[in-house]
């Protein structure tokens, strides 16, 4: 079974320190893994996604198979970060489920 | 315009009642999803429709009927609700495969009372 793990409820930092949020997997085999973030009052929105490699609002992900981890990273925290982040699983080879983990509310302050 | 859009927002109401969420996505996904975000925030799938047809159905009380009219539309229809179906529940959109993400809709906060 898929299972996702975020180990901190809640997360405060501030603003300009680093930040890592935890996110550590449960799959036999290799599956896609996906940041969501939801702002507040706003929808949940993708954030990025391992296969992408990308930075996005200067975020960055790494998956570690040998962990089972995908931790996401932000150098120097910005105010606007704060929000509830999710992190997701999806099987290879088809299959629509996306998992989500039970999310890190990120608190970035002054 | 808004991609992945539901209609209401908000809806109270009182426990026994029946009540439906709409779902519509523009973006030419050919699979819709449900997923409920309890009060902990925690966000659990309950269904999947692809090209109007389910594919997930996880343990959700037969009281929750979804419906898919085409493949742009999935409705959520709730039967006798309860307190406990108190929730923000999330439409979302996405192509099939495993790398496609998924769009999301602005949710609807459903309050039983």
């Amino acid at each position: 079974a898929q299972r996702v793990t975020q180990p901190e409820k809640l997360l405060s930092v501030f603003k300009g320190a680093p930040v890592e949020l935890k996110c550590n997997y449960s799959y036999s085999g290799s599956p896609e893994l996906f940041w969501y973030v939801q702002y507040s009052r706003q929808r949940l929105q993708l954030l990025l996604r391992h296969i992408s490699r990308e930075s996005i609002k200067g975020f960055t992900a790494d998956l570690n198979k040998g962990e089972t981890s995908f931790h996401l990273k932000k150098p120097f925290a910005q105010e606007e970060d704060s929000a509830m982040y999710y992190c997701a699983l999806k099987p290879p080879g088809g299959g629509n489920k996306l998992t989500f983990g039970t999310g890190t509310q990120l608190k970035v302050e002054l | 315009d808004t991609a992945v859009s539901q209609t209401p927002k908000y809806l109270v109401t009182q426990m026994g009642n029946d009540k439906s969420i709409k779902c519509e996505q523009n973006l030419g996904h050919d699979t819709m999803y449900w997923y409920k975000q309890d009060s902990k925030k925690f966000l659990k799938i309950m269904f999947s429709y692809n090209n109007k047809e389910l594919i997930i159905n996880e343990t959700v009380p037969n009281r929750f009927s979804p419906k898919s009219p085409d493949k742009a539309h999935l409705n959520l229809h709730i039967n006798s609700l309860e307190l406990g179906d108190s929730a923000v529940y999330f439409c979302a959109s996405s192509h099939v495969g495993a790398e496609s993400p998924l769009h999301f809709g602005n949710g609807t906060r459903l309050t039983v009372t």
